[in-house]
């Protein structure tokens, strides 16, 4: 089946560090792929997406590759922000579907 | 910028008791959507809903749950007689069209504690 898994958190780094969130994927058809951010006390946002392979998503500093080689979709940003400290989800939908498969989200604190 | 709302932001209710959860879609929206997240465990969807009835549903959403849209504006989310593990944060999204083209806009959730 379909399904999303992404690396545990919490995950805390120093203000200007580098991230890297995992995110591995199980698709039966052609996935389009995601990562959406929780702020504190707010929905969870579309941060990117990418719609087939090869493709790079990027907003706000933040990127992610869909390799469907290795069916990964793994978040990266070069220098992390305080701002940045949220919760993460890495998605996956296929297409003609409507549905979500999200992974378990990964907690990032940026500390000053 | 349109947004998603949801009330309340948080519920406590008693095992075996109604529920009721209330979201407001972004108004010229045509799809909506719940899923849930138990804690800890991956957000999961529930259902989806057009035109007034539901096109998707997952195994999750058995007899106990119920959807609806009452008036021109909210959509509900209704469990019936809760249990202990109904405890989760619930998302309502909704979308102007169907299709992975269209983006599913998200509200900030309603963290449903059944005790």
């Amino acid at each position: 089946g379909d399904s999303v898994t992404q690396m545990e958190g919490p995950v805390t780094l120093s203000e200007e560090a580098f991230l890297t969130i995992n995110c591995t994927y199980t698709a039966t058809g052609y996935p389009s792929l995601f990562w959406y951010v929780q702020y504190p006390g707010e929905g969870l946002q579309l941060l990117l997406k990418a719609t087939k392979a090869d493709d790079k998503g990027s907003n706000k500093g933040f990127e992610a590759t869909y390799r469907k080689e290795t069916t990964s979709f793994h978040l990266e940003k070069g220098s992390v922000q305080v701002s940045d400290s949220a919760v993460y989800f890495c998605a996956l939908r296929v297409d003609n579907f409507n549905k979500f498969y999200f992974g378990s989200g990964t907690k990032l604190n940026v500390k000053p | 910028e349109p947004e998603v709302t949801q009330t309340p932001s948080h519920q406590v209710t008693q095992m075996g008791q109604e529920v009721i959860l209330r979201c407001v879609p972004i108004s010229n929206h045509l799809y909506f959507y719940w899923y849930r997240q138990i804690l800890g465990q991956k957000v999961e969807f529930l259902v989806s809903f057009y035109n007034n009835e539901i096109s998707e549903k997952s195994e999750i959403f058995d007899d106990q749950f119920s959807v609806e849209r009452p008036d021109g504006s909210n959509f509900t989310l209704k469990i019936r007689s809760t249990k202990l593990e109904d405890s989760a944060m619930y998302f309502c999204a909704s979308s102007a069209s169907g299709g992975s083209s269209y983006e599913q806009y998200f509200g900030p959730g309603t963290r449903l504690t059944v005790t």
